[in-house]
């Protein structure tokens, strides 16, 4: 069965930290995987996207990583911002044209604090 | 920068009355989806149209469901008769193309939040 687990479920630091959520996902035959940010009552925006050859991206303070063997991956947040604070999916693609093929994880809520 | 944009931001309604969620998909967009995401949980797959038809669709999307492409630039999703269960996030997505190897990346409207009380 196609899945994609994240964890933590939630996650609370400093202003200025550093962190990293993690993605275990089932997913197969795999084509390629995104992080999202969802801010509170808006649509999942784009962060990186990694294709099995690839092992690590970045966006600015944010840095994708991915093992295509373990089928895990983890994004890093560097120098945390009050802004940061939103929702961080997990989406993965299926390698199939057209039709559905975005499995969503739950999402880690990332707060930042003062 | 192109984006998808829908319309209503929130909508309110009695159960057993018809809604219909409206978006515009980005204008050289191909494929077009619609999401739900009942607060809390994850987003799930609703449907995929394409060439003016569903290419896809889950359990969720059951008969009071539908989807239509009415004209060039709107995209529509109609719930016939809303029930407490519908009251949720809904996004519309579209994407370019469908090439295995080629940008198939979906971008998301920033949803309409439906109430049914």
């Amino acid at each position: 069965k196609n899945q994609v687990e994240q964890s933590p479920q939630s996650l609370i630091i400093l202003e200025g930290k550093n962190c990293t959520l993690q993605c275990n996902y089932t997913v197969s035959p795999f084509s390629n995987l995104r992080w999202y940010k969802q801010d509170t009552g808006r649509g999942p925006v784009s962060l990186t996207i990694m294709t099995f050859s690839e092992n690590t991206k970045s966006n600015g303070r944010y840095t994708a990583t991915l093992d295509a063997d373990t089928k895990q991956s983890s994004l890093h947040i560097t120098a945390s911002q009050l802004s940061d604070s939103a929702s961080y999916i997990c989406v993965v693609s299926l390698d199939q044209t057209g039709a559905n093929n975005l499995f969503f994880g739950t999402g880690t809520r990332l707060t930042v604090i003062p | 920068e192109p984006e998808v944009t829908q319309t209503p931001s929130h909508q309110v309604t009695q159960m057993g009355q018809e809604v219909i969620l409206r978006c515009v998909p980005i204008s050289n967009h191909l494929y077009f989806y619609w999401y739900r995401q009942i607060l809390g949980q994850k987003v799930e797959f609703l449907v995929s149209f394409y060439n003016n038809e569903i290419s896809e669709k889950s359990e969720i999307f059951d008969d009071q469901f539908s989807v239509e492409r009415p004209d060039g630039s709107n995209f529509t999703l109609k719930i016939r008769s809303t029930k407490l269960e519908d009251s949720a996030m809904y996004f519309c997505a579209s994407s370019l193309n469908s090439r295995r190897t080629g940008n198939n990346e979906q971008f998301f409207g920033p949803g309409t939040r439906l109430t049914v009380l």
